[in-house]
């Protein structure tokens, strides 16, 4: 079974320019998540979706940050304009229904604003 | 709101050494809770995981129990190996805010030949 795809791994702007990250969970996974890793810390969660629905965007900064997965399959976070302390490794990750906690982590993508 | 606060690192052991890491939590509800593991240049990977009291999570010769009087999840294994140097992870899932994960900040593992 293929794990969760994550794609640029890497990404380096510079600040106040618009960058893209993309997500494709693992197959059938109706649950997805975004979360951001600073550097020395635990990850926290950006935003949360059930399909093609918002559960939860309560921690993403909606002045910069938006996020969509229009066909609940793939899903794009993205960032503009981008801020020096948006420096970060973005992860997504995925729950299929059936499993009620296990998320399925991706490799992540590494941000870094210069 | 949840928290999950474990110990700083980073740990450095020798290789057969016994391994602790703390862990403790606050909830509002009853959490499931997880350790997570991130190898150097990879993704987090779930180690082990307990979803209600008194019960012992355990894989790859690690152990934690959910210990609900002490709100606490302690990492342990009897002999570490080089290749167990990792970032370790603990974290609960709240199934009453989505099953979203609350994490600690990581302790870094280093074991020694």
């Amino acid at each position: 079974e293929a794990g969760v795809a994550q794609s640029p791994r890497y990404k380096i702007i510079e600040k106040r320019q618009s960058v893209a990250f993309w997500c494709n969970p693992i197959s059938g996974h109706a649950t997805l998540y975004w979360y951001q890793q600073i550097l020395g810390q635990g990850p926290k969660l950006l935003i949360q979706f059930q399909n093609n629905g918002v559960v939860d965007d309560s921690q993403l900064p909606k002045d910069r940050f938006s996020a969509e997965r229009l066909k609940g399959v793939d899903s794009t976070l993205k960032i503009q304009p981008a801020k020096l302390e948006d420096s970060a490794v973005y992860l997504c990750a995925s729950r299929p229904v059936s499993s009620y906690n296990e998320q399925f982590f991706g490799p992540g993508t590494r941000l870094t604003v210069l | 709101g949840n928290s999950v606060t474990q110990m700083e690192g980073p740990v450095t052991l020798s290789e057969e050494a016994f391994l602790t890491i703390n862990c403790t939590y606050t909830a509002t509800g009853y959490p499931s809770l997880f350790w997570y593991v991130q190898y150097p240049g990879e993704g987090l990977q779930l180690l082990l995981k307990a979803t209600k009291a008194d019960d012992k999570g355990s894989n790859k010769g690690f152990e934690a129990t959910y210990r609900k009087e002490t709100t606490s999840f302690h990492l342990e294994k009897g002999s570490v190996q080089v290749s167990d140097s990792a970032v370790y992870f603990c974290a609960l899932s709240d199934k009453n805010a989505g099953n979203m994960l609350t994490f600690g900040g990581g302790t870094r593992l280093m074991v020694k030949p």
